[in-house]
């Protein structure tokens, strides 16, 4: 089974540009989270899909953060315009079924260095 | 607000010696517990995790981890660790009634010297 892809690997852009991440679930998967990790610090939580909703989007650090599930497949996480303190690492994850009760694992994409100069 | 705490931010050790790596979570529910790893290049992967039971759970390539409902605690544990569990660690733990988000710590990184 592929696993979740995320793309690009890495993006160096500048403050005040657009960027765009992408993030592609394993099949069948309803859960999609984004996370983010700053250097050395916490692996944060930004926002929850079940299937194209929104089920929690309660990381999400401010407005200039764009998340959407079209069709409850794929994602992408919008950032316009990026601040330097965007930098980090944004991962994705997905797991199986309708709720997370815990029986079902993240699975997670290498992630995307996003680098904000 | 849900957070977890690890402990040590670079673990050094020779290889064949024990390891063991904290983690404190606080949340005064019922919790599930997680420990993932990330080796070097690759992504995180779940190394093991606690439901209900047992509080003491064994996971892949000999790690263990156990559940002190309570110290808050879910510390992982290792006896003889070996040069290609160089990774880092992250300590996770998500509330039972909670359909969503999961906690993560801030990694430890376990380095292991041949």
């Amino acid at each position: 089974e592929a696993g979740v892809t995320q793309f690009p690997s890495h993006s160096v852009i500048e403050k005040g540009q657009t960027v765009t991440l992408r993030c592609d679930p394993i099949s069948g998967h309803d859960n999609l989270y984004w996370y983010r990790r700053v250097m050395g610090k916490e692996i944060k939580f930004l926002l929850h899909f079940v299937k194209e909703s929104k089920q929690d989007e309660s990381g999400m650090p401010n407005n200039r953060f764009l998340a959407e599930r079209t069709g409850g497949t794929y994602s992408t996480l919008k950032v316009q315009p990026a601040e330097l303190e965007d930098s980090g690492v944004y991962f994705c994850a997905s797991s199986y079924g309708l709720t997370t009760r815990g029986n079902s694992p993240l699975h997670f994409g290498n992630g995307t260095r996003l680098t904000v100069t | 607000a849900q957070s977890v705490s690890q402990h040590n931010h670079h673990v050094i050790l020779s290889e064949a010696a024990s390891l063991e790596l904290g983690c404190n979570y606080s949340y005064g529910g019922t919790v599930n517990l997680f420990w993932y790893v990330q080796y070097p290049g690759q992504h995180l992967q779940l190394l093991l995790k606690y439901f209900s039971g047992d509080p003491l759970v064994k996971g892949i390539k000999g790690f263990e981890a156990e559940f002190i409902k309570s110290k808050f605690s879910f510390n992982l544990r290792k006896p003889s660790v070996q040069w290609s569990d160089t990774a880092e660690y992250f300590c996770a733990v998500k509330s039972y009634s909670s359909a969503s988000k999961i906690i993560f710590g801030s990694g430890t990184r376990l380095s292991i010297r041949p």
